[in-house]
């Protein structure tokens, strides 16, 4: 158990349709990052925020945005959803709890989304 | 563009070997790497990482190998084991960032 949790597991939509993930990082990691990972594309950076602040965005699109609360959940909210959204989104987090070093990552166990 | 490669989809070792999965990057920036293990239906769990002022890193039955002047990076793990059997991803960090670059994955089949 990584200590990050994503919810929901799974999410079944519709095109159009706008949804929100949620993560909370493990107790005391002040960064979060969204992944997006689907069949043919692996595993992509898409956002990330350090204490409510963005910090770094990678391949994200303008349909997709995210924040950070102040209690360091994040959410990340899809609109206009396309069949090609569909795809398992991770949220990770790190920090030095436990002896981590910054630069480890700790990954959720993922939200599968199917667009319909 | 893909910066960070894992050349192999899977590889297939007999229980109590060495498996050796292989990962070549092209960004000369990047200066942090990290190996990931994802089983179906779980994120990537973290497994070793290393700096790049390094060029080995052990942990128990893995090791991380860098070769910088090659921009390669290898895992062993001695002896594999059945539970070993997951997706195995290379990752790596460009300096001055947090932003984790992944490979593609390599699907590691440990056969008893």
């Amino acid at each position: 158990d990584s200590g990050v949790t994503q919810t929901p597991k799974h999410l079944i939509t519709a095109t159009g349709q706008r949804v929100t993930l949620r993560c909370s990082p493990r107790s005391g990691d002040l960064s979060v990052y969204w992944y997006q990972q689907s069949l043919d594309q692996g595993l992509q950076f898409l956002i990330q925020y350090y204490n409510g602040e963005e910090r770094a965005k990678g391949n994200i699109l303008e349909r997709f945005s995210a924040q950070q609360f102040p209690d360091l959940h994040s959410e990340l909210n899809l609109s206009s959803l396309e069949l090609g959204d569909s795809a398992l989104y991770f949220c990770a987090s790190s920090g030095t709890s436990g002896g981590a070093a910054y630069n480890e990552q700790f990954f959720g166990p993922g939200t599968r989304l199917t667009v319909l | 563009d893909q910066q960070v490669k894992q050349n192999s989809p899977s590889l297939s070792v007999q229980e109590g070997r060495i498996s050796i999965l292989n990962c070549d990057y092209t960004n000369s920036m990047f200066d942090y790497f990290l190996w990931y293990k994802k089983y179906p239906a779980e994120g990537p769990t973290f497994l070793i990482s290393i700096s790049s002022i390094k060029d080995k890193n052990e942990d128990g039955r893995f090791t991380v190998f860098l070769n910088k002047s090659a921009k390669h990076l290898s895992l062993h793990i001695v002896p594999s084991q059945p539970g070993d059997s997951a997706v195995y991803f290379c990752a790596a960090i460009p300096a001055g960032s947090y932003q984790l670059t992944f490979g593609k994955g390599t699907k590691l089949s440990v056969i008893p």
